[in-house]
């Protein structure tokens, strides 16, 4: 079975602060995403990263950054922490060499910004 | 502008009954459509796919039917269980051999199944 880690279940921060979200795969996956999901807004895709280093903005990137150093690990950072980035985060990974595969998704982690 | 819809927020269905969740989508080009299940504090879980090449996969309790015609595509839950009270994610992607991955989700159906 595929296993998306996340590094913390429940995370709160101040306002203005650097936040860092952990992922790790142990799949050897080459595609990795980092979503938001609010009620009634569904999971919107923040970056998303097809190989190491590299890396794709979503429909939401505004106040946020990724990084890719190893294939197995993406990390997402909120550069300055706003109270309207209190939100469930999701990570999730993919297979890249077949078109028709799910993403597997990590448990997610709360954070909130205070 | 969302590209996959579900237009019903919520579904109440009695246990041991049929429950039929909708989705729509707009772009022609998606040829691969998931639903995953979410439970509160954890993350998503992968239930069912179609391919744009069939119009019906069953998997147990779980049938999903796809009009390509109509860009919609249901989910079945036959009988419906306590258990199966859940959000419910439709999503769907784009490019066959497309090596992104890309999914693009619906805003989710919180179903509950009561006794």
């Amino acid at each position: 079975d595929v296993k998306v880690t996340q590094s913390s279940r429940y995370l709160v921060k101040r306002t203005g602060e650097k936040v860092f979200l952990e992922c790790v795969q142990d799949m050897d996956h080459e595609n990795m995403f980092w979503y938001r999901q609010d009620p009634g807004l569904g999971l919107r895709l923040i970056y998303f990263s097809y190989d190491v280093k590299m890396k794709e903005k979503g429909d939401i990137p505004e106040g946020y950054s990724v990084s890719r150093e190893k294939k197995e690990r993406f990390s997402l950072i909120l550069e300055s922490a706003s109270t309207n980035q209190t939100s469930m985060y999701l990570c999730a990974s993919r297979p890249p060499w077949a078109s028709n595969q799910p993403q597997h998704f990590g448990d997610g982690t709360r954070l909130s910004i205070l | 502008d969302q590209q996959v819809k579900q237009n019903s927020p919520s579904l109440s269905v009695q246990e041991g009954r049929i429950s039929i969740l909708n989705c729509d989508y707009t772009n022609s080009m998606f040829d691969y459509f998931l639903w995953y299940k979410k439970y509160p504090a954890e993350g998503p879980t992968f239930l069912i796919s179609i391919s744009s090449i069939k119009d019906k996969n069953e998997d147990g309790r779980f049938t999903v039917f796809l009009n390509k015609s109509a860009k919609h595509l249901s989910l079945h839950i036959v009988p419906s269980q306590p258990g199966d009270s859940a959000v419910y994610f439709c999503a769907a992607s784009e490019g066959r051999g497309s090596t992104l991955g890309r999914l693009y989700f619906g805003r989710g159906t919180q179903l509950t199944v009561w006794p």
